[in-house]
């Protein structure tokens, strides 16, 4: 099994859509998680941390299931500017400092 | 909004020469991380360094590759006797605390480093 394994996409959504994206991960003593945005050939930049309770930022709603170990992230309302690659990321168990990064799911929003 | 910068932005070398590429991590930051991202694939954990030493390193990250932090500001990836599957960018990244607090971390620009 992948560290992190993502949906390989791509997935072409209308703008307005929802669209969800899930991940899992095999380190079951991994303790911290995220979603990471890249644009195209830029840098990661976080979108999210995910919480055990789950969290929500905006058009954005994150789910953690520890017992599954998986990753999920919920875009209600699609825009165009949503369209990227979104990285699953988790923190390698006992690490203080190696992230695990998945390949991505590349997103494209059309109008 | 503070960032992470790298310099240069684009290094072309020819094989088996060294490379020096740089940091400048965000300034109230701890840990500092290499990562590189080979095109076409994901992005993986060279090495972080904290408290002025190397706290964890990757089996890619072998004694080709050194990390120093030579005058307090600046963060270099040195890369001896590149080969042509070094070409990759390279991300450099800072962060307040590590990542066991599920602390964010934050990534300069890369430098895509292009081996010939």
């Amino acid at each position: 099994r992948k560290e992190v394994e993502q949906d390989p996409g791509p997935f072409n959504v209308p703008e307005g859509a929802t669209v969800a994206f899930n991940c899992t991960y095999s380190n079951s003593a991994s303790q911290s998680f995220f979603w990471y945005r890249q644009d195209c050939r830029k840098e990661p930049k976080l979108l999210m941390s995910v919480y055990s309770s789950g969290n929500e930022d905006g058009r954005f709603t994150a789910q953690l299931n520890r017992a599954s170990q998986y990753i999920s992230l919920l875009i209600r309302d699609s825009k165009l500017s949503d369209s990227a690659t979104y990285l699953c990321v988790v923190g390698r168990g006992g690490s203080q400092g190696n992230l695990i990064f998945g390949k991505g799911t590349k997103l494209s929003v059309k109008p | 909004e503070p960032e992470v910068t790298q310099t240069p932005s684009h290094q072309v070398t020819q094989m088996g020469q060294e490379v020096i590429l740089r940091c400048v991590p965000i300034s109230n930051h701890l840990y500092f991380y290499w990562y590189r991202q080979i095109l076409g694939q994901k992005v993986e954990f060279l090495v972080s360094f904290y408290n002025n030493e190397i706290s964890e390193k990757s089996e890619i990250f072998d004694d080709q590759f050194s990390v120093e932090r030579p005058d307090g500001s600046n963060f270099t990836l040195k890369i001896r006797s590149t080969k042509l599957e070094d070409s990759a960018m390279y991300f450099c990244a800072s962060s307040e605390a590590g990542q066991l607090m599920n602390t964010e971390a934050f990534f300069g620009q890369g430098t895509r480093l292009t081996v010939v």
